[in-house]
């Protein structure tokens, strides 16, 4: 079944740093954008960065840039959010959602992963 | 980035038809046809109704429509049903090759 699975729920320690997978059961995974977006309890969503795995060079929103570094793995079809120097406010819900086209990242999401919350807590 | 913004609600009674708005800049809105909309009902993950300002996923119903003007973009909701009623977000590629979401809005269907 065509789906994106997505790692399980995280529970981190302020300052420390989390990795969300998104493994893409697609018919070819290098033909598509991935981007990552969260949302915090009861918040927006909000995007995070996206990368094609065909170019493997990511692209970063400015609230995100040095903190959060977005790969893939074509090997396993596998996409990876990494987040570091965690703070309270950044216990949220992460999703991966993958692009309906080859082209680039335009938000035109028509597969999205069922999230990953990640906790962060002293 | 801002995000763009949406009313907060929106609500209608069945059958009607319901207009939501989603106000942007010249750097994302106004430059580029890339305005998408999502679907969220509570405790689940988004969901695409509307791509390229116009164009709608196959399996997506036709009483959802896009459209755009200047800076502006709307999402208009036809024949309102009970299962219409979740949060709406639309979303934009900007100048600056990223892409930024709005606001939100709550439908409610009374």
């Amino acid at each position: 079944q065509v789906q994106l699975v997505q790692s399980g729920a995280e529970v981190k320690k302020p300052g420390s740093s989390v990795r969300v997978s998104c493994k893409a059961y697609v018919d070819t995974f290098s033909t598509n954008a991935i981007s990552w977006v969260r949302q915090a309890p009861g918040q927006g969503l909000e995007w995070m960065g996206g990368i094609h795995p065909a170019f493997a060079t990511p692209t970063y929103a400015q609230n995100f840039k040095g903190r959060v570094t977005i790969t893939t793995d074509e090997s396993t079809s596998t996409a990876y959010m990494e987040l570091s120097s965690l703070r309270s406010e950044d216990t949220a819900v992460y999703y991966c959602a993958r692009e309906r086209r080859t082209t680039g990242t335009t938000g035109a999401f028509h597969m999205w992963g069922p999230g990953t919350m990640v906790t962060v807590s002293s | 980035q801002s995000a763009l913004t949406q009313p907060a609600s929106v609500s209608g009674s069945p059958g009607q038809s319901i207009t939501i708005s989603c106000t942007g800049t010249a750097s994302d809105i106004g430059s580029y046809d890339y305005v998408s909309w999502h679907q969220q009902h509570p405790g689940k993950a988004p969901k695409l109704l509307i791509y390229d300002v116009t164009n709608r996923p196959s399996g997506v119903s036709n009483r959802f429509s896009g459209s755009k003007s200047g800076i502006t973009a709307s999402l208009t909701i036809s024949g309102l049903q009970p299962e219409d009623e979740a949060d709406y977000y639309c979303a934009s590629f900007t100048a600056r090759a990223t892409l930024v979401f709005g606001t939100g809005t709550q439908v409610t269907v009374l």
